[in-house]
């Protein structure tokens, strides 16, 4: 069965520190992952989409990289801010399929 | 601006009212979903089309039904609401690839007594 797990579940750091998010997946064969920010009560707003051939992009203070060899993907967030407060989640796409697995999210905080 | 809009927001309702929360996207793109929210569990997806007239369930479509006539909208349809049903929905479009970024709408929270 097609599973996203994410790590931690929640999160706190203090304003301008880093962290980074973590996604394992066993979704196979593997088409593409997203990272989406979602904040609270809203919908989730993409982050990045990777392929398997790509293993890191960046989208401003956020940089997700990917290990397909592993199926693990990473998520990190440079000098954070309190805007950055939100859930994050991780989905996997498999070829041929257009059914989505997604994580259940990581809950970040950010403290002034 | 390119959106997803769905309507109503907030709706409250009572068991086996029929109902219908509509989705409309501007950005004439082929693939439109519906996705559940619910604590804990994350989102789920209902049903999903990757053109008009051509819809197929997802993880969770028992209790609900869709369709496809015209691309930009994907009405999500509860036939006879339960209270299993309450949750928070979202409808989300991309382009038939899937390879582009997906946007969601504001979502609707139903709560159905």
């Amino acid at each position: 069965k097609n599973q996203v797990e994410q790590s931690p579940q929640s999160l706190i750091i203090l304003e301008g520190k880093n962290c980074t998010l973590q996604c394992n997946y066993t979704v196979s064969p593997f088409s593409n992952l997203r990272w989406y920010k979602q904040d609270t009560g809203r919908g989730p707003v993409s982050l990045t989409i990777m392929t398997f051939s790509e293993n890191t992009k960046s989208n401003g203070r956020y940089t997700a990289t990917l290990d397909a060899d592993t199926k693990q993907s990473s998520l990190h967030i440079t000098a954070s801010q309190l805007s950055d407060s939100a859930s994050y989640i991780c989905v996997v796409t498999s070829g041929g399929s257009y059914i989505p697995t997604f994580g259940r999210g990581t809950s970040l905080i950010v403290h002034p | 601006e390119a959106q997803v809009t769905q309507n109503p927001r907030y709706l409250i309702t009572v068991t086996g009212k029929k109902l219908t929360v509509t989705c409309s996207q501007n950005m004439n793109h082929e693939y439109m979903s519906w996705y559940r929210q619910d604590p804990g569990l994350g989102l789920r997806q209902i049903y999903y089309s990757m053109n008009v007239e051509v819809t197929d369930k997802g993880d969770v479509p028992e209790g609900y039904k869709v369709s496809r006539k015209e691309k930009r909208n994907f009405p999500l349809i509860l036939e006879s609401p339960s209270p299993n049903q309450t949750s928070l929905y979202f409808c989300a479009s991309t382009t038939s690839t899937g390879m582009t970024e997906a946007f969601f709408g504001q979502g609707t929270r139903l709560t159905v007594v």
